[in-house]
């Protein structure tokens, strides 16, 4: 079983929509929390990072957390077709650049006109 | 800055040949990765450099595979003798303990490697 648990999709939606894109995890060591987003032929980029339990929020982007779930989402309002990409969890024991990123395999998300 | 440039973009090779990936981390960046992405496995990390000294190499595959990173601006990872199964996107990506944004790492736009 893999650490880390991620639909692969794809997603399909239409403008404007409520997308919501999750992963489940296994190992209750895993602290901090990171969706990227990949565009195709192009790196992961970091989009949002959370510590522990709870939500946060950036613009049209939700981040929640359920550590007693191993259970985290990410939520995107209003999508746009801009917001066609590929996005990967990430989570790690410890903070910092060293800390071990264990990823997702992604979801592929299609926002239709 | 130019972000982190990786080459080739694209590899194509014959089963045995030597693969050598190249990277130019960004500019000030004391932490550099390799990473293998495949449809199955996801985003894989091979091994990492601080201060261009290899930290955890665990993620190596096996011995077909080596590191290096000579200097500060950039680093190389090899494949020999390559096989099918090392087809892959390998990406590198930089990083920074100093700053807000010691968290966030840098990813370049990957090499695609496929072995014949």
């Amino acid at each position: 079983q893999k650490e880390v648990e991620q639909d692969p999709g794809p997603l399909s939606v239409p403008e404007g929509a409520i997308v919501s894109l999750n992963c489940t995890y296994s190992n209750s060591a895993f602290q901090y929390f990171m969706w990227y987003r990949q565009y195709s032929r192009k790196g992961p980029e970091l989009l949002m990072y959370t510590y522990s339990s709870g939500n946060k929020e950036d613009g049209r982007f939700t981040a929640q957390v359920d550590k007693s779930s191993k259970y985290i989402s990410l939520f995107i309002r209003d999508s746009q077709p801009s917001d066609s990409a590929t996005y990967l969890c990430a989570m790690s024991r410890n903070t910092g650049t060293a800390s071990k990123l264990t990823f997702g395999t992604g979801t592929r998300l299609q926002v239709t006109l | 800055d130019a972000g982190v440039i990786q080459s080739p973009r694209h590899e194509v090779t014959e089963m045995g040949q030597e693969v050598t990936l190249r990277c130019k981390p960004i500019s000030g960046h004391d932490y550099l990765f390799w990473y293998r992405q495949t449809m199955m496995r996801g985003l894989e990390l091979l091994i990492y450099f601080n201060n261009n000294v290899p930290i955890d190499d665990s993620g190596m595959p096996e011995d077909r595979f080596s590191a290096k990173m000579p200097n500060a601006s950039f680093s190389t990872l090899k494949i020999q003798p390559s096989e099918p199964r090392d087809s892959a996107v390998y990406f590198c990506a930089s990083g920074s303990t100093l700053g807000p944004t010691n968290e966030k790492l840098f990813f370049g736009s990957g090499t695609q490697l496929s072995v014949l």
